[in-house]
Parts: structure tokens; sequence; C-alpha cells
């Protein structure tokens, strides 16, 4: 049973446009949401996180959303640029720290 | 600061052969994690240490892998005897969670390529 799901295995968007990356998740326990970005032969790096306290978090170009009700969480990036592409990993944590559930991952690919 | 690292980058080996990865943390980290990332999948945990204890490994098939962590510092992961379906790449991460500090962001080493035949 996957508990942290990303439907999309792949996005194309044009560069300048909004890139929207989507993350469900099935365990209420979870508290604490993290979005990772992955380039090829390197490890994923921390990229955005939001508690389940807020609904919204920004940090310039990227901002998550959190809808608790529907076990939701959504990644924008605007502008989106050729330096986006990349694969991203949402993550989810519980309370009781440390152990993060990871998606499957979304590869984001920017077209100049 | 110097990131998380990783040795080898690369492995291939027969299977039934044994296999060792190391791993170095971010000074200061408390907490250590190895992960399992079979392609196309996200990364899966194997175990978690803080400082030199196990706080989790639940997922470690615990037949044919270990973990240690010693001194609190560097650690290993060994294989053995390596079967097909481990080909994956394994990820060390590091946090600074320690008692009293949670800590959700994790760094990533390049991770190693593992090739069983």
């Amino acid at each position: 049973d996957q508990q942290v799901k990303q439907n999309s295995p792949s996005l194309s968007v044009q560069e300048g446009r909004i890139s929207i990356l989507n993350c469900d998740y099935t365990n209420s326990m979870f508290d604490y949401f993290l979005w990772y970005k992955k380039y090829p032969a390197e490890g994923p790096t921390f990229l955005i996180s939001i508690s389940s306290i807020k609904d919204k978090n920004e940090d310039g170009r990227f901002t998550v959303f959190l809808n608790k009700s529907a076990k939701h969480l959504s990644l924008h990036i605007v502008p989106s640029q050729p330096g986006d592409s990349a694969v991203y990993f949402c993550a989810a944590t519980p309370a009781v720290a440390g152990k993060s559930t990871f998606g499957d991952g979304t590869t984001l690919t920017v077209k100049p | 600061e110097a990131g998380v690292a990783q040795s080898p980058r690369y492995k291939i080996i027969e299977k039934r052969q044994s296999v060792a990865f190391w791993c170095n943390p971010i000074s200061g980290h408390a907490t250590l994690y190895w992960y399992q990332q079979i392609l196309g999948q996200g990364p899966k945990l194997l175990i978690q240490f803080q400082n030199n204890g196990v706080v989790d490994d639940s997922q470690l098939p615990k037949d044919r892998f270990s973990a240690e962590r010693l001194k609190g510092v560097d650690s290993t992961l060994k294989i053995q005897p390596a079967k097909l379906e481990d080909s994956a790449v394994y990820l060390c991460a590091s946090s600074l969670g320690r008692a009293g500090l949670i800590s959700y962001e994790q760094y990533f080493g390049p991770g190693t390529r593992l090739t069983v035949t």
C-alpha cells in the first residue's frame, strides 16, 4: 500500500509558464511535507516544505499548497525555467520525526 | 560546508557476492539514513540511525543486509549475499535531528549505483 502517491510520472511545460506537480497521501498521521528535487547522477536536494498547520508556504518561485481535508499537496513553480527540469519527489513525515515516506517522483521537463 | 560523501559511486558484482557501501554524513548531523532507490521509484528507507543507535530498521532485509554506524559518524551498509533484485541506487542522507530537536530536512549524498549480474 503506497502511502504517498505522485500520479503523474511526467510533466512538460513551456519556459515562463507555471508548473504544477501534485501529490496525494493516505496516512492522516503525516504532519510535515517536503519536496525534493533530483538531477541525474545526484542525490535529491531539499526544495521546500510545509507543516500541517499551514496551507501555503512560498519561497521565491516555489509555492507549496496543502489541502489536509483532501490529503493533497501541490508544488507550483512560477515562472518555470529550463534549469528546473528534474525529478521532483514528494515526501511525508509523521510528527514523531525522521522517517519520511517518498512518492515515486514526477519528471518535469521545461522547454525553452 | 562539505556535503554527504558516499563511496563507491558505482559497483558491479555477481549474484551471491558481497558488497559494502560507505557514507560520511555532514559534520554535526546526528541522524543518518540509508535508502534503496529502484529505478522509477522513490527512495525507500532501509535503516535510520540516531548517533550510533538504530531508530528504525523495519524495512531492512536482515537476512542479507547489515549496517553499522561506529562512533556515531561514518556508516557502512553491507549486502551478503547479493541478489539480482538488489540492483538499485543506495542513498545515504543525514539530518540535524537529535534528542529534543526535530529536523525534517534531509541532505543526501550522490548515491552508489549497484548492478548485480
